[in-house]
């Protein structure tokens, strides 16, 4: 009863340092992707990617960078932190993307607090 | 470009009363629409999705919506609102953009619902 593994669950950061929120499925699903949520504007794309080495920029790229070694791990990384990016980030994956029917299934989210 | 509207931030009804959330939609191409459910501290779930087979389209917990292409809406309905439905309610928009699937979400609704 896996599904999509996000940790840590809470995290508090100070300015400048860096980090790896990691996401991890278990569906041998080829679509991960991250968004992050904020008060009042729904759900942002951060980054995605279509398979194990490719990944492209969503919305927000900005500040984040992502990789995708195996199709099982897609983890988000913060260069250097700022309070900008305090928000709660959620991992999604899901089957083929040219399948517009399919369903995206989300982790629990990361609460990430910046001071 | 696709984008989304939910016309109501917040919506407060009794229990045993009907629930309405009201969705609109802008996409170039035909889309694919999905209700998301999101209770405290918790990831998002399914609640429902249109995959052009029928416009009435019934999800999990008694909730359906109704795709009416020349309204350009996707309301969520459900006849008799249970405390269990207080949560934040998310529809989202998923269609082919320049080569990719791209999910876009509505700002989200917290419905509240009073004894």
């Amino acid at each position: 009863n896996a599904g999509v593994t996000q940790t840590p669950k809470f995290q508090v950061l100070k300015t400048g340092q860096s980090m790896t929120l990691q996401c991890a499925q278990d569906m041998n699903h080829e679509y991960m992707s991250w968004y992050r949520q904020d008060p009042g504007m729904g759900l942002r794309l951060i980054h995605y990617s279509v398979g194990a080495g490719i990944t492209d920029q969503g919305e927000v790229p900005n500040g984040y960078n992502v990789s995708r070694s195996t199709t099982e791990d897609f983890p988000l990384r913060l260069l250097s932190a700022a309070p900008s990016q305090t928000s709660v980030y959620f991992c999604a994956s899901s089957s083929e993307e040219l399948d517009l029917n399919t369903e995206a299934f989300f982790g629990q989210g990361t609460r990430l607090t910046v001071v | 470009a696709q984008s989304v509207t939910q016309l109501d931030s917040h919506v407060s009804v009794s229990e045993g009363t009907p629930v309405l959330l009201r969705c609109n939609y802008s996409s170039s191409y035909s889309p694919s629409l999905f209700w998301y459910v999101q209770h405290p501290n918790k990831g998002l779930q399914l609640l429902l999705k249109y995959t052009s087979a029928a416009t009435l389209v019934k999800g999990i917990n008694g909730f359906e919506a109704e795709f009416k292409k020349s309204e350009t809406s996707f309301h969520l309905t459900k006849p008799s609102a249970h405390m269990s439905d207080a949560a934040e309610y998310f529809c989202v928009v998923s269609e082919l953009n320049t080569g990719r699937r791209a999910l876009t979400f509505g700002s989200g609704t917290r419905l509240q619902v009073q004894p």
